[in-house]
């Protein structure tokens, strides 16, 4: 079975800085790898996501994320950070046979200091 | 194009009352998912299904819990004789039919604004 560990629970950047928000995962082969993000009070939306191909993957928002099958990443980077992105993200793993159903990461809460 | 539906947004219930959940999946998206999220986790997989079929139910405790997705109207996600450990964030995530596996080829579940439910 697959898992999803990511070690920041709580990220505090100012505006305009940069950020990397932390995603490792265990799974026997090249998963589906997922970037999502929470507003408060809503649902999930998908900033992100890779298959294959070309490991640096772009998103919404300015949002990107790197595929390392060395290192079992998947981390989130964003170059300026901006007041709105200040949410919860959740980093989420399916394998690519079998069920294909995700398994999410606990989220990395991101405040944003003006 | 309305967006995944869940009704309603904000449920109270008594301890050992029943709870319905309802998801109104996103037009022509015959996939829906429930997950739960407690605070400050992640979402935690409970069930699929497609129209009238329960495809995948291994997140879904033994007891007390139940869902349908039937041919006509919402999907239901029930929960019989509630405890104070069932208060949690319900969401449900649709997918359209024709894509190569549940978490689609390139298209990703959609996910609906939530259910929060409370127990007193």
């Amino acid at each position: 079975a697959q898992s999803v560990t990511q070690p920041d629970i709580h990220i505090t950047v100012s505006e305009g800085a940069s950020l990397e928000l932390r995603c490792n995962y265990s799974y026997g082969a090249t998963p589906y790898l997922f970037w999502y993000v929470q507003s408060p009070g809503q649902g999930l939306q998908l900033l992100l996501k890779y298959f294959s191909g070309d490991t640096l993957v772009q998103g919404i928002k300015g949002f990107e994320a790197e595929f390392k099958r060395s290192q079992s990443s998947f981390n989130l980077r964003k170059p300026s950070v901006h007041w709105s992105d200040a949410a919860e993200y959740f980093c989420a793993v399916a394998p690519s046979g079998g069920s294909y159903i995700p398994t999410f990461g606990r989220g990395t809460s991101l405040i944003v200091h003006p | 194009n309305a967006g995944v539906m869940q009704n309603p947004r904000h449920l109270v219930r008594r301890r050992g009352q029943e709870a319905r959940l309802r998801c109104s999946p996103m037009k022509g998206h015959s996939h829906v998912y429930w997950y739960r999220q407690l605070p400050e986790e992640g979402l935690k997989f409970m069930v699929y299904l497609q129209k009238e079929n329960i495809i995948d139910e291994s997140g879904m405790p033994k007891e007390r819990f139940s869902a349908e997705f039937p041919k006509e109207g919402p999907s239901i996600l029930r929960i019989q004789q509630v405890v104070r450990g069932d208060s949690a964030a319900y969401f449900c995530a649709s997918s359209p039919s024709s894509f190569q596996g549940p978490v689609l080829g390139n298209q990703p579940q959609h996910f609906g604004d939530g259910t929060r439910l409370s127990i007193l």
